[in-house]
């Protein structure tokens, strides 16, 4: 079975300042996708990055970049120069044999960021 | 493109009734998916469909049944709604061919059954 752990279910960071997010991941299946999503408090899921098993160089996109250690099975997520806009729950998850589904998500539980002025 | 659209936004159901969430999508995805996602939880897969006629279960499928006899629609029907069964439900899409990993997600449906 796939699991994803990420152990800060909150932060508070200071307006500017870099932001890593924790995310561990479980699996046996070596092929596999590794994801992070933004749920603002208006409730959508917005993609933000994605980084797959194979890849030889770490995900990056506009201010955020996956942290990929695969021998740790880590895949933190940092964003760089934080804004107030930031503030927001954020997901892990990972693509896989999810329950016995096929390419099914498994999310962690989630990190509730909040970006002080 | 709308996306991923999902109907309604927000329900309240007596416990045992009965009802249907619509998703639907204009992208011709053909892999959808339903999540539900209680609080402080991550969101978890319910059921998903890999093309039109092709359904399986997700991680957490009691109490839920869907269908699929278009690429476009996957409707998830409460057979007799319960107090768990109070969430937000997610419909997700994706293409299968051509690489694609995106899930793309509906904005959500809030059910409450009381």
């Amino acid at each position: 079975a796939q699991k994803i752990t990420q152990t800060q279910p909150g932060m508070f960071v200071q307006e500017k300042e870099a932001v890593t997010l924790d995310c561990t991941y479980d699996t046996s299946d070596p092929s596999y996708g590794l994801f992070w999503y933004k749920q603002p408090s208006s409730g959508e899921m917005i993609f933000l990055i994605y980084q797959g098993s194979y890849d030889q160089q770490n995900a990056t996109e506009g201010r955020y970049s996956l942290n990929f250690q695969k021998a740790r099975k880590s895949a933190n997520l940092v964003i760089s120069a934080s804004q107030l806009g930031d503030s927001a729950m954020y997901f892990c998850a990972m693509k896989g044999r999810s329950g016995g589904g096929a390419d099914g998500l498994t999310f962690g539980k989630g990190t509730h960021l909040i970006i002080q002025p | 493109n709308a996306g991923v659209t999902q109907t309604p936004k927000f329900q309240v159901l007596k416990t045992g009734q009965s009802m249907t969430l619509q998703c639907a999508q204009d992208m011709n995805h053909e892999y959808m998916s339903w999540y539900r996602q209680d609080p402080g939880m991550g969101l978890r897969l319910i059921h998903y469909s890999v093309g039109a006629g092709i359904t399986d279960q997700g991680e957490v499928p009691n109490g839920y049944n869907v269908s699929r006899s278009t690429t476009e629609d996957f409707p998830l029907r409460l057979l007799s709604a319960a107090p768990s069964q109070t969430s937000v439900y997610f419909c997700a899409s994706r293409p299968t061919s051509g690489g694609g990993y995106e899930q793309y997600f509906g904005p959500g449906t809030r059910l409450t059954v009381t």
